[in-house]
C-alpha cells in the first residue's frame, strides 16, 4: 500500500500561534489531498479537499482563512492552523486521492494538535 | 443528503460469537461503501470494500441498496478484532472523498 506520512505527529501551542502540519504521499503522486479532522470519541469530518497547484475546496463551516491549506507539489500538502484556539485541539488526519485504479484511499498517521 | 449512520456506539460480545456492525446510509447516486477499522494507537486502514466482494480477516459486508445498508459481519470475532470500526460512503464520481458514520467501537471480551 502507499506510505503516507505526517509531521509532526503530535504538538502542543500556546492559544493564538499558528501551527503547520506537512502531508507527505511517499511513494505515488497525489493530485489530491483530503483533510480531515477528528475530535476526540468522534468519526473523521473533512475539512477541505486540495488539488495540486490550486486552490483548496473546504467544507461548509470550515473557515478558509483559519485553515491554510497548500498543495505546491505532488508528494506535499501542509495544512497551516493559523491563531489556533483551544476548541481547534483535535486530531488532523490527511488522505491523498485514491490509486489510479479507484482501489483504496489511504491514509496518514495524523497529527493531534493541543492548543493551551 | 449525503449521510452514513452507525447506530451502535459500542459493540461488546464474547470471544466466538457472531458479530454485526450496522451502517445505513443515504445517497442519490451510486454508492461506493467501505469498511474502515482503527487499532488503538494505530492509523485508519482500509478494511474491506463493496466493490470487491472480498472476505477480510474473516469479515464480510453486502451492499444492500433496497434497505440503503452495508452491514459488516463476522461469524466468530476474535479478540484481535477489538477496535474502531467506521462505514464510509463514497461517490461515484470516483474522487476519494468520503464521508465517515459516527464509529462502532467493537470490544471482544475473552
Amino acid at each position: 500500500g502507499a506510505v503516507v506520512s505526517q509531521h509532526p505527529s503530535w504538538v502542543i501551542c500556546k492559544s493564538g500561534t499558528s501551527v503547520k502540519i506537512e502531508c507527505r504521499s511517499l511513494d505515488f503522486q497525489a493530485t489530491t489531498m483530503f483533510w480531515y479532522r477528528q475530535f476526540p470519541k468522534q468519526s473523521l469530518m473533512l475539512m477541505a479537499t486540495s488539488n495540486e497547484g490550486s486552490k483548496a475546496t473546504y467544507e461548509q463551516g470550515v473557515e478558509k482563512d483559519k485553515f491554510l491549506i497548500n498543495h505546491a507539489s505532488l508528494t506535499l500538502s501542509t495544512l497551516t492552523v493559523t491563531s489556533a484556539h483551544p476548541e481547534d485541539s483535535s486530531f488532523y488526519i490527511c488522505s491523498p486521492a485514491r490509486d489510479r485504479g479507484g482501489e483504496t484511499q489511504y491514509f496518514g498517521p495524523g497529527t493531534r494538535l493541543l492548543v493551551l | 443528503a449525503q449521510r452514513v449512520t452507525q447506530p451502535e456506539k459500542l459493540l461488546s460480545v464474547f470471544k466466538g460469537a457472531p458479530v454485526e456492525l450496522k451502517c445505513n446510509y443515504s445517497y442519490s447516486g451510486s454508492p461506493e461503501l467501505f469498511w474502515y477499522v482503527q487499532y488503538s494507537r494505530q492509523r485508519l486502514q482500509l478494511l474491506l470494500r463493496h466493490i470487491s466482494r472480498e472476505s477480510i480477516k474473516g469479515f464480510t459486508a453486502d451492499l444492500n441498496k433496497g434497505e440503503t445498508s452495508f452491514h459488516l459481519k463476522k461469524p466468530f470475532a476474535q479478540e484481535e478484532d477489538s477496535a474502531m470500526y467506521y462505514c464510509a460512503l463514497g461517490g461515484s464520481s470516483n474522487t476519494g472523498k468520503l464521508i465517515f458514520g459516527q464509529g462502532t467501537t467493537l470490544q471482544v471480551k475473552p
